[in-house]
């Protein structure tokens, strides 16, 4: 299996742009996550889809952000507009319910 | 909800040394992992241990669940091992959301 894959893994943008961050998980598992991390707050968990369906986005920052999961090959991180401090690490993880595996992560830069 | 610590927060090990890395946890938990964060970003991996013990290679993990903390073992150390230790678990009513330690850094020179 090819593991978790993410797009782009690098994305340089400008403040008030729109960003969309991609990921397709594991053939298979039936859980998705979205990460955040950076050197301040660390990993923090954005949001998880179970079976294409969003189950805690309690991790959300603000309205700026949302994400869907249209299939269960797919799933994309929108963030609009954004700005500066938007600027991280986003990782993208999947699961069948009990291990866990990570994508590479797009690392994000709000000018 | 349940809770994660790691200790030691950093480490530095001259190549060839052996180290342990501890994870303690509030609450009885379904699932523990350990990851490897390398100098590049990327999470990698190393066990899933919810209870008893494993081995890969120079690395090996053990967990006692009824105690609730979890060690890695790193023997013979390489400068590959740099970079950052995370265990996680979910917590006993799965939720499927896993809680993160804060980390170790470790640091093996040569």
């Amino acid at each position: 299996d090819a593991g978790v894959i993410q797009s782009p893994r690098h994305e340089v943008t400008e403040m008030g742009q729109e960003v969309t961050l991609r990921c397709k998980p594991i053939s298979g598992h039936d859980y998705l996550f979205w990460y955040r991390q950076t050197m301040m707050r660390g990993l923090e968990l954005l949001i998880y889809f179970n079976n294409n369906v969003p189950i805690d986005d309690s991790g959300m920052p603000e309205d700026r952000f949302s994400a869907k999961m249209p299939n269960a090959s797919f799933s994309t991180l929108k963030i609009q507009p954004s700005e500066p401090r938007d600027s991280a690490v986003y990782f993208c993880a999947s699961s069948s319910g009990v291990e866990q595996f990570f994508g590479p992560g797009t690392r994000l830069t709000v000018l | 909800g349940i809770q994660v610590e790691q200790s030691p927060p950093d480490l530095i090990l001259q190549e060839g040394a052996n180290s342990t890395l501890r994870c303690n946890f509030s609450d009885s938990v379904n699932n523990l992992q350990w990851f490897h964060q390398n100098p590049w970003g990327q999470l990698i991996n190393l066990f899933y241990i919810p209870s008893g013990t494993k081995q890969n290679g120079r690395l090996s993990a053990t967990t006692v669940a009824t105690e609730r903390y979890s060690l890695l073992y790193i023997s013979s150390s390489q400068t590959t091992d740099s970079g950052v230790y995370f265990c996680a678990a979910y917590g006993s009513s799965n939720t499927g959301k896993l809680i993160f330690g804060q980390g170790t850094t470790l640091q093996v020179k040569p």
